[in-house]
């Protein structure tokens, strides 16, 4: 069936290094897209998504690009912190009355002081 | 600020007992979802509801879950009878309506260690 996946299981950067996290989906259909961070103990917290009419989008030291062509979504931290090592779950929506995210298996971040 | 709710916040118990599992959604949420996360499957979708009828709980081994939404501020997973393989971490997720963009609030999870 089709999927979410992600190309790197772990990411280790030095703290202050931008972190760009990758995924690939396979559903063509899928319209909406969704990072979560998740700390240890925690549930996935909402960072920032995107709709696949945009091809960028930007938050606070995050940016989310969008690539329909090559089904391929990635998470730019800008600056990254301690505070950003967690696991980072890319999660999409096909779309429609179908309100189901599929999430991906998940990347680590580690950040090093 | 607003935000999910669960308990208990760990549990453990024997194979063979019943496990109930609770969640109160944000105030104003419309569509609450049950997840499952182990390491080997990751995040799962058990079930959701929206306006507390059950939507799709496709998911969801039917033999010995169930889910239920009594009111609009609590939503219950169950399990009768556990077995070792149902541990995991649940977590209970709210949204608003379908809308332009549908992020979900998830809890902070119940950890369930079934022996």
């Amino acid at each position: 069936g089709e999927s979410v996946g992600l190309h790197l299981p772990t990411l280790s950067v030095q703290e202050g290094d931008n972190s760009i996290i990758n995924c690939a989906y396979s559903n063509s259909a899928s319209d909406y897209f969704i990072w979560y961070k998740q700390e240890s103990g925690k549930g996935p917290q909402f960072i920032i998504d995107i709709r696949s009419n945009m091809d960028k989008r930007q938050g606070q030291r995050v940016t989310v690009l969008l690539n329909k062509t090559v089904k391929h979504l990635s998470l730019q931290i800008a600056a990254t912190q301690p505070g950003d090592s967690a696991v980072y779950f890319c999660a999409e929506n096909s779309g429609g009355s179908n309100y189901k995210l599929t999430f991906g298996k998940g990347t680590l971040l580690t950040v090093n002081p | 600020d607003a935000r999910v709710t669960q308990t208990p916040r760990h549990k453990v118990t024997e194979m063979g007992q019943e496990v109930t599992m609770r969640c109160q959604p944000i105030l104003g949420h419309n569509t609450v979802f049950w997840y499952r996360q182990t390491m080997m499957q990751g995040l799962e979708l058990l079930a959701y509801f929206r306006n507390r009828a059950p939507l799709d709980d496709s998911g969801m081994p039917k033999d010995r879950f169930s889910a239920e939404m009594p009111d609009a501020t609590l939503a219950t997973l169950k399990i009768q009878p556990s077995e070792p393989r149902d541990s995991a971490v649940y977590f209970c997720a709210s949204g608003l309506p379908p809308g332009l963009y549908n992020e979900q609030f998830f809890g902070p999870g119940t950890r369930l260690t079934v022996l």
